[in-house]
């Protein structure tokens, strides 16, 4: 059973507009999220964080809404790029992580 | 390259031999995360290790998988008469603390294990 759920596997977006992936969790215990980056034959880089404090965080084009009440968070990325192209996880962070399947965006110029 | 270093990039093997996976990680962590993606999934939690003591192995499997953390030297992933099965991508990622100051994990870029 799925504790973070991505339920989109892909997602494509011209070059400039707005991508938004989104995740939901079933555990209001989850009190610390990340969201990571992976390019094909490499590991996950480290994106951007938020925690159940917060509603939002802001960094440069990414943005990340959590909404606690409806145990969901999405990423923003505005305006989006090219080399934005790559899987995006969402993650909950227990000490160890725990992973969503994954978002695959394509952004075309 | 200060970064997670992660060796071999590629394993190969045949049913029934070992494959040890080694993992050095970043300058200054000695918290160290094994994770296993298994195609179109997302990373799985195997083991989580500091110097010389396992702390957690919640996510490894009870037969054939073992970890270890050595006060000298990188992490070792060790899987004993492999299978089919085991065929995945397998990452180390580290941390200078357990996670409880948030600080993120940083991910090496795995060892890609194929059983024939």
């Amino acid at each position: 059973d799925q504790q973070v759920k991505q339920n989109s596997p892909s997602l494509s977006v011209q070059e400039g507009r707005i991508s938004i992936l989104n995740c939901d969790y079933t555990n209001s215990m989850f009190d610390y999220f990340l969201w990571y980056k992976k390019y094909p034959a490499e590991g996950p880089t480290f994106l951007i964080s938020i925690s159940s404090i917060k509603d939002k965080n802001e960094d440069g084009r990414f943005t990340v809404f959590l909404n606690k009440s409806a145990k969901h968070l999405s990423l923003h990325i505005v305006p989006s790029q090219p080399g934005d192209s790559a899987v995006y996880f969402c993650v909950s962070s227990q000490g160890n992580l725990i992973f969503g399947k994954g978002t695959k965006l394509s952004v075309k110029p | 390259n200060a970064g997670v270093m992660q060796n071999p990039r590629h394993l190969v093997r045949r049913r029934g031999q070992e494959a040890r996976l080694r993992c050095s990680p970043m300058k200054g962590h000695s918290h160290v995360y094994w994770y296993r993606q298994l195609p179109e999934e997302g990373l799985k939690f195997m083991v989580y290790l500091q110097k010389e003591n396992i702390i957690d192995e919640s996510g490894m499997p009870k037969e054939r998988f073992s970890a270890e953390f050595p006060k000298e030297g990188p992490s070792i992933l060790r899987i004993q008469q492999v299978v089919r099965g085991d065929s995945a991508a397998y990452f180390c990622a580290s941390s200078p603390n357990d996670g409880a100051g948030n600080q993120p994990q940083h991910f090496g870029d795995g060892t890609r294990l194929s059983i024939l």
